[in-house]
C-alpha cells in the first residue's frame, strides 16, 4: 500500500531564511510524488510534481523539491521564504505501475515570520 | 467555469438526513475524484470516475455513501443516514489525464456539517 509521511506538523521560518518541508513516502514500486498548498479557505493547489529524469524538480512560486531514492523522500524547499509562502503544505505519492489514486500526507503548516 | 466548481460551500444537516454534494468539474477532464478531508488530516481518497463509469470506489467508507457521474460531466456524492463523524470538507478534483501522471485540480470544497 501507499503512503506519505510528513513528520513535521509545524514548520516556522522567518522571512528570507530557506525553508524546508519533510515528506517520506512507502510505494511498492516506483513514485510519482507531488507536493500541494492549501491557502485558508481556499482549494488544493498544485506546485510541482516529480514524475521521472532529473531528482530536483522546480515549480510554482519558487519552489522545488528533490526526490531522494536512497532515502523514499521528496523534500519541499524554497532559498527565501516569504510571508506569503504562509499556509498547509501536502505530499502525496502514487504508485507508477499500478492505477492507484493519489495518497496525501497528514499537511505540514508553515509560518513565515517577518 | 474556469475551475472547479463544488456546491453547496457549506451544509448543515441534522444526523439521519441525506445529503447530496455536487462537483461540476473543468471542462473537457476526464477524470474525476472525490476526496473526504477531516480536520487536521490530509485528503481521503473517497471514489475516482473516468467518464461515466467509477473506475475505483475502493475509498468509500461504507454504503451509506454513494456518487454518481451520469453524463461523464458534473458528480453529486450522495450520503444517506448522516452520521456525526461524516462531518468533514468533501473536494472534488479533475484531471484532464487519463494515466496517472497528471496532477488534479481541486475545487474549494463543501464543508459539511451533522449536528
Amino acid at each position: 500500500a501507499q503512503s506519505v509521511a510528513q513528520p513535521e506538523d509545524q514548520v516556522n521560518v522567518a522571512e528570507g531564511n530557506p525553508l524546508t518541508v519533510k515528506c517520506t513516502y512507502s510505494v511498492s514500486g516506483n513514485p510519482y510524488l507531488f507536493w500541494y498548498v492549501q491557502y485558508p479557505n481556499r482549494g488544493l493547489q498544485f506546485l510541482l510534481k516529480y514524475i521521472t529524469g532529473d531528482n530536483l524538480v522546480k515549480g510554482s512560486y519558487g519552489f522545488e523539491a528533490e526526490f531522494n531514492k536512497s532515502q523514499t523522500s521528496f523534500h519541499l524547499k524554497k532559498p527565501s521564504a516569504l510571508v506569503s509562502d504562509s499556509a498547509l503544505y501536502f505530499c502525496a505519492v502514487r504508485d507508477m505501475g499500478r492505477n492507484t489514486p493519489l495518497v496525501f500526507g497528514k499537511g505540514t503548516r508553515l509560518s513565515v515570520i517577518a | 467555469g474556469a475551475g472547479v466548481s463544488q456546491t453547496p460551500s457549506n451544509k448543515v444537516t441534522e444526523k439521519g438526513k441525506y445529503v447530496e454534494l455536487r462537483c461540476d468539474p473543468i471542462s473537457g477532464h476526464t477524470a474525476l475524484y472525490w476526496y473526504r478531508q477531516s480536520l487536521g488530516q490530509g485528503p481521503e481518497f473517497l471514489i475516482y470516475f473516468q467518464g461515466t463509469g467509477a473506475a475505483d470506489d475502493s475509498g468509500l467508507p461504507n454504503d451509506r455513501f454513494f456518487a454518481v457521474r451520469p453524463e461523464g460531466s458534473v458528480s453529486t456524492l450522495k450520503i444517506q443516514r448522516t452520521e456525526r463523524g461524516d462531518s468533514a470538507v468533501y473536494l472534488c478534483a479533475s484531471s484532464p489525464e487519463t494515466g496517472n501522471t497528471g496532477e488534479l485540480f481541486f475545487g474549494e470544497g463543501s464543508r459539511l456539517t451533522v449536528l
